[in-house]
């Protein structure tokens, strides 16, 4: 079993649409996560951490359930500009190992 | 304040070559981070240093690469001999401290093998 894992879409959602991401994590020790963006043929950016009482950052909601060991990430009010691939990360291990996952493909259609 | 800064950007060598990417992370930052990122694949950690020990290398090809920060600053990520599934973008990236989980990362440096 790989230790982050996303379901890598695409996802093809109009404009408006409320879309979620789902990423599970193997290492039950993982003590922080969070979601990164990666535009194409850009560098990954910090999007949001993601907090065990879950956390919301105007249209972007991230939760996380330890006791099924899976992130979320939900778009609300999706926009064009939020066409991306985003990153499931696992931080966890004695030397803080941090673990991408695959990513998953959005794309917001006019 | 500077991001992380990396060279080349681009370089397209043929198998059985050898090549070499620096690094230079943001100032300050004790730790940093080599991943290589297959097209479609998201960025698998390949070593990661903290000032200038290594963490963890456990999934760096130690035949073929190897990596170096002497002096808790800058690195080289070396490749001898490529091979074509070297082929990748080799991000680096480095943090303020260990275990923040907020990684900058260079614009890359994306490696054809012929």
């Amino acid at each position: 079993r790989k230790e982050v894992e996303q379901d890598p879409g695409p996802f093809n959602v109009p404009e408006g649409a409320t879309v979620a991401f789902n990423c599970t994590y193997s290492n039950s020790a993982s003590q922080s996560f969070f979601w990164y963006r990666q535009d194409c043929r850009k560098e990954p950016k910090l999007l949001m951490s993601v907090y065990s009482s879950g956390n919301e950052d105007g249209r972007f909601t991230a939760q996380l359930n330890r006791a099924s060991q899976y992130i979320s990430l939900l778009i609300r009010d999706s926009k064009l500009s939020d066409s991306a691939t985003y990153l499931c990360v696992v931080n966890s291990g004695g030397y803080q190992k941090v673990t991408f996952g695959t990513g998953t493909k959005l794309q917001v259609i006019p | 304040e500077a991001g992380v800064a990396q060279s080349p950007r681009y370089k397209i060598i043929e198998k059985r070559q050898s090549v070499a990417f620096w690094c230079n992370p943001i100032s300050g930052h004790a730790t940093l981070y080599w991943y290589q990122q297959i097209l479609g694949q998201g960025p698998k950690l390949l070593i990661q240093f903290q000032n200038n020990g290594v963490v963890d290398d456990s999934q760096l090809p130690k035949d073929r690469f190897s990596a170096e920060r002497l002096k808790g600053v800058d690195s080289t990520l070396k490749i001898q001999p490529a091979k074509l599934e070297d082929s990748a973008v080799y991000l680096c990236a480095s943090s303020l401290a260990w275990g923040t989980g907020e990684l900058f990362f260079g614009e890359g440096s994306r490696l054809t093998v012929l």
